[in-house]
C-alpha cells in the first residue's frame, strides 16, 4: 500500500528555522518525485516545488522560489520542506504529494498534511 | 504557463447528477489534467485523470459513480447518485513540461 507520511503539527515563532518530513512507503521512492503544496486557512491548493529523490532535481514556483527550501534523502525514503526563517504568513496546512515521474506527471497519492502555525 | 479556471461552488441534491467543470487557458486545449477531492478537514484525494480526448482513469477505491468526460478546453467530473460523503471541495490539476505544477481554485461541491 503506497503511503505518505508526513511529520506532526509545529508552533513556532517568527524568525525561527524548521523542517518538516514525508516519508513514502509501500513504493520505490527514486521512480516517483514529491511535490508540496500549500494550503492556507480556508483557501485552496498551492504548488509550492517538487523535488526528484533519484538526483534531488528541484523545481519551484516563483512564488515559493528563495523562500523555500526543498530537499531529500533518498536513504531513508523521506523528503523535506524547509524554512530558515519563518514568518507569519506562513502559517498554513503542508501537504506533500506523489508525482508519477513518467508522462503524464500528475499528483497520484497525498499525505495526511502537516500544520504549522507561527505566532508570536 | 496554463491556467485552471473552475467555478467557486456548486449545489445539488442527495441522489441527483452533478457536473464540475475545469477549464483550461487558451493555448492549453489540449493538456491532461487530474482531478482530486478534498472533504472537509482532510487531505486531498486523487480521483482520476483526464485526457481532452475524453478518456479518463480513476484512482484506486474511487467508486464508479465519478466519471470525467471533455470538449475543448473544459474538463468535466460528474458525479452521479450524490451522496452526504460527496461533499467536498475538487479540485483540478495540470503541469507544463514536467517544470510546473498548478491548481485551480477549486469548487465547494454542496449536497443539499
Amino acid at each position: 500500500e503506497v503511503q505518505l507520511v508526513q511529520s506532526g503539527a509545529e508552533v513556532k515563532k517568527p524568525g525561527e528555522s524548521l523542517r518538516i518530513s514525508c516519508k513514502g512507503s509501500g513504493y520505490s521512492f527514486t521512480s516517483y518525485w514529491i511535490s508540496w503544496v500549500r494550503q492556507m486557512p480556508g483557501k485552496g491548493l498551492e504548488w509550492m516545488g517538487r523535488i526528484d529523490p533519484s538526483d534531488s532535481y528541484t523545481n519551484y514556483s516563483p512564488s515559493f522560489q528563495g523562500h523555500v527550501t526543498i530537499s531529500a534523502d533518498k536513504s531513508i525514503s523521506t523528503a523535506y520542506l524547509q524554512w530558515s526563517s519563518l514568518k507569519a504568513s506562513d502559517t498554513a496546512m503542508y501537504y506533500c504529494a506523489r508525482i508519477r515521474a513518467v508522462a503524464p506527471t500528475y499528483s497520484d497519492y497525498w499525505g495526511q498534511g502537516t500544520l504549522v502555525t507561527v505566532s508570536s | 504557463q496554463p491556467v485552471l479556471t473552475q467555478s467557486s461552488s456548486a449545489s445539488a441534491s442527495l441522489g441527483s447528477s452533478v457536473k464540475l467543470t475545469c477549464t483550461l487557458s487558451s493555448g492549453h486545449s489540449s493538456y491532461i489534467i487530474a482531478w482530486h477531492q478534498q472533504q472537509p478537514g482532510k487531505a486531498p484525494r486523487y480521483l482520476m485523470k483526464l485526457e481532452g480526448s475524453g478518456s479518463y482513469n480513476k484512482g484506486s477505491g474511487v467508486p464508479d459513480r465519478f466519471s470525467g468526460s471533455s470538449s475543448g478546453a473544459d474538463r468535466y467530473l460528474t458525479i452521479s447518485n450524490l451522496q452526504s460523503e460527496d461533499e467536498a471541495d475538487y479540485y483540478c490539476e495540470t503541469w507544463d513540461s514536467n517544470t510546473h505544477w498548478v491548481f485551480g481554485g477549486g469548487t465547494k461541491l454542496t449536497v443539499l
